[in-house]
């Protein structure tokens, strides 16, 4: 089946630092993929959508100058925390469709960020 | 808008036990329906999904579900649970043949397995 890989699967920063996450989709091609985050014993919280070569769509109440979004090709999306804080410590998802939308949607394994 | 209600925030069962674990969807046309689970840490692993066709539906690990449009539910079933089957799982929807549109999901119910 198809797979999203996600990477890294960890990562401990000093606040203050920013963090770049990598989202890719490995045997399709991903017109949009999805950013969630999920505090520990939380259900998944939509971020954001990641458009291929357009801007991406924020949910309310997230920071887009935070949370940078790119999406430069149908395979690959990124996520940048700017300037972490710890309270931005937490687990970090993407996941992506195919473009007919005939499929469930395919995780990536997930990113444990850590700001200290 | 679409919403999903997982009912059940934490469930306890015995292992051995059977399990029913409830999922009640909102939504405005023919569901993409969908079952993830998560280990600790980990990311999310599909179970099982109901498109169209057979409501009863089987999945991975000895798990199936049941869509009824007349409840708008998708409950999923196993006869007999393992320790193994201890985790958080997710009850999702989506919109057909749209996959720029995001997976809507339920708060989550937690699974706990005892001896």
């Amino acid at each position: 089946g198809a797979v999203v890989s996600q990477h890294p699967s960890w990562v401990i920063c000093k606040s203050g630092t920013s963090v770049k996450i990598e989202c890719r989709s490995l045997d399709f091609q991903a017109t949009t993929m999805f950013w969630y985050r999920q505090f520990p014993k939380q259900s998944l919280m939509l971020m954001a959508t990641s458009n291929e070569g357009s801007k991406a769509t924020y949910e309310q109440g997230v920071e887009k100058d935070k949370f940078l979004i790119n999406h430069a090709s149908l395979t690959l999306s990124t996520l940048t925390v700017t300037s972490a804080h710890p309270e931005d410590s937490s687990f970090y998802i993407c996941s992506a469709r195919d473009m007919t939308g005939n499929t469930e949607a395919f995780f990536g394994q997930g990113t444990r960020l850590t700001v200290v | 808008a679409q919403s999903v209600t997982q009912p059940d925030i934490h469930i306890t069962v015995s292992e051995g036990a059977s399990l029913e674990l409830r999922c009640n969807y909102s939504y405005g046309a023919t569901p993409y329906l969908f079952w993830y689970v998560q280990s600790p840490g980990q990311g999310l692993q599909l179970l099982l999904k109901y498109f169209s066709g057979d409501t009863l539906v089987q999945g991975i690990k000895g798990f199936e579900a049941e869509f009824k449009r007349s409840q708008s539910s998708f409950n999923l079933r196993k006869p007999s649970v393992h320790w193994s089957d201890a985790a958080e799982y997710f009850c999702a929807v989506g919109e057909a043949n749209s996959g720029n549109t995001p997976l809507v999901f339920g708060k989550g119910t937690r699974l706990s397995v005892i001896a």
